[in-house]
């Protein structure tokens, strides 16, 4: 069974439009993070969280911007979306300590902005 | 800093035939080490993870890898492929006090009737 949620699951949407897509976790994990994928492609990571009012950039430049205002939620947010946008958008948590424990994924969001 | 590199970004086996998945990394610290596998519109699911002891591996869906600290690897078996294991797979590696994931470039899995 999930134990992190990401909805959407597919959302195709006109250019600049606002989006937040939505990830929330019921395993009070503390860490959390944002990657972005083309088909068949590597993951990037776009956006990560340490815990509640923490947010940091990952090593792909993203037009997006995140919020952790609650542990269990990260959402991810478009001010105005472009077909360059359109891609599959992968949450993930850990819980606290070592890197010996991985990540949780979500299913993911397929954005496409046309 | 820690790296992953997938040899192979395809490869096709037979159905019923050995899937090996080669993956090698690079640590300054004693790694964890993970395979992950992402069936299509999927996000990804844990298969295996090395962390301390035992140094071969088994994971679901009838896999396994082996930590060769000499040879840096952590390569991806399987002794018998089947149609329903054709997905991308994705070798990761963290350690120390870098509990970020760094994942390989990932390789896609055909399998053929």
């Amino acid at each position: 069974e999930a134990d992190i949620y990401q909805t959407p699951r597919y959302l195709v949407i006109g250019t600049g439009k606002k989006i937040t897509l939505e990830c929330s976790q019921t395993m009070g994990h503390d860490k959390m993070y944002w990657y972005q994928q083309d088909p068949g492609m590597e993951l990037h990571l776009i956006h990560y969280s340490y815990g509640v009012n923490s947010t940091e950039k990952g090593d792909l430049s993203s037009e997006s911007t995140v919020s952790r205002i609650r542990t269990e939620h990260f959402p991810l947010t478009l001010e105005s979306a472009r077909p360059s946008h359109t891609s599959q958008y992968l949450c993930a948590s850990s819980g606290p300590g070592t890197g010996s424990y991985g990540y949780t994924f979500g299913s993911g969001t397929r954005l496409t902005v046309v | 800093a820690q790296s992953v590199t997938q040899l192979g970004s395809h490869v096709s086996v037979s159905e019923g035939a050995l899937v090996l998945l080669r993956c090698n990394y690079s640590s300054s610290v004693p790694p964890y080490l993970f395979w992950y596998v992402q069936y299509p519109n999927q996000g990804l699911q844990l298969l295996l993870k090395y962390t301390t002891g035992a140094t071969l591996v088994k994971g679901i869906n009838g896999f396994e890898a082996e930590f060769k600290k000499s040879e840096t690897s952590f390569h991806l078996t399987k002794p018998s492929a089947h149609m329903s294991d054709a997905a991308e797979y994705f070798c990761a590696v963290s350690g120390g006090s870098n509990y970020k994931l760094t994942f390989g470039k990932g390789t896609l899995l055909t399998v053929n009737p």
